[in-house]
C-alpha cells in the first residue's frame, strides 16, 4: 500500500505571509505528482503537474518544486491572500495508472 | 467549455437504501475516474473507465458498489444496500489523455443514516 504524506496538516498565516507546504511520496517508483486545490463543496481545481526530477513551476504566487530521488515536492505561495485559503492536495502517480491522494494541508490565510 | 458535473449535490438515504451517482465529463474526455472521500480521509480512487469499458476497478470497496457508463458518455455508481460507512464525498474526474491532468467535479456528499 503506497502512503503519500502532507505536512503541516493545517495551517494559520497572516495575510500577506509567505508559506510552503510539503507533499512526500515513495521514492522507488515515479511518473507523476499533481497538485490541487480544493474548496468545500467546489471542484478540486488542478494547480500542477510535475513529471521530472528538479521540476519547477509556477502559477502567479504559486510554485512548486519536485525531488523524485529523495521522494518530496513543496507548495510554496508568496504573500498569502484570503483567498488562498483552502485544502492543497497532492496527488502521487508512480505508475501511469492510479492517482494515491495525501491527506491535504488545509491553509487558512486570516484578514 | 462546462466541466465536470455531478448529480446531486447532497444525498441523504437510510441504510439499506439505493442510491445512484450521476456523472458528466467534460464533452471529448474518454477517460472518466470515480474517487471518494470518506470522513476526512484521503481521497482514494475507486475505478476508470476508458470510454465504456472498465479500464481499472481495483478501488471498488465490495460487490455493492456498481459503475456503469453506457456510450462512454455519462457514467453511473449505484450503492446497493447502502451501509453507514458509505458515506463520504464522491468525486468523479475525467481527462482527454489516460492519467494526465484529471479535472475533477464538485462531488456528491452522501449521507447514511
Amino acid at each position: 500500500i503506497l502512503n503519500v504524506e502532507q505536512s503541516p496538516q493545517s495551517l494559520h498565516v497572516q495575510e500577506g505571509d509567505s508559506t510552503n507546504f510539503t507533499c512526500s511520496f515513495p521514492s522507488s517508483n515515479f511518473y507523476a505528482l499533481h497538485w490541487y486545490r480544493w474548496e468545500t463543496a467546489k471542484s478540486p481545481e488542478a494547480l500542477f503537474v510535475m513529471t521530472l526530477n528538479g521540476d519547477e513551476k509556477k502559477k502567479g504566487r504559486i510554485s512548486a518544486t519536485l525531488n523524485t530521488k529523495e521522494g518530496y515536492s513543496y507548495l510554496y505561495i508568496k504573500g498569502s491572500q484570503p483567498e488562498d485559503s483552502a485544502t492543497y492536495l497532492c496527488a502521487f502517480d508512480p505508475y501511469g495508472q492510479n492517482f494515491v491522494f495525501g491527506p491535504g494541508t488545509r491553509l487558512s490565510v486570516l484578514p | 467549455e462546462a466541466g465536470v458535473t455531478q448529480f446531486p449535490s447532497h444525498s441523504v438515504i437510510e441504510k439499506g437504501q439505493t442510491v445512484t451517482l450521476r456523472c458528466d465529463p467534460i464533452s471529448g474526455h474518454d477517460n472518466l475516474y470515480w474517487y471518494r472521500r470518506v470522513m476526512g480521509k484521503e481521497i482514494k480512487f475507486l475505478l476508470h473507465f476508458v470510454k465504456e469499458s472498465k479500464q481499472d476497478e481495483s478501488g471498488m470497496p465490495n460487490n455493492r458498489f456498481l459503475a456503469e457508463r453506457t456510450g462512454g458518455t455519462y457514467s453511473t455508481l449505484k450503492v446497493q444496500p447502502a451501509e453507514l460507512e458509505d458515506s463520504g464525498v464522491y468525486f468523479c474526474a475525467s481527462s482527454q489523455v489516460r492519467y494526465n491532468e484529471q479535472f475533477f467535479g464538485p462531488g456528491t456528499r452522501l449521507t447514511v443514516l
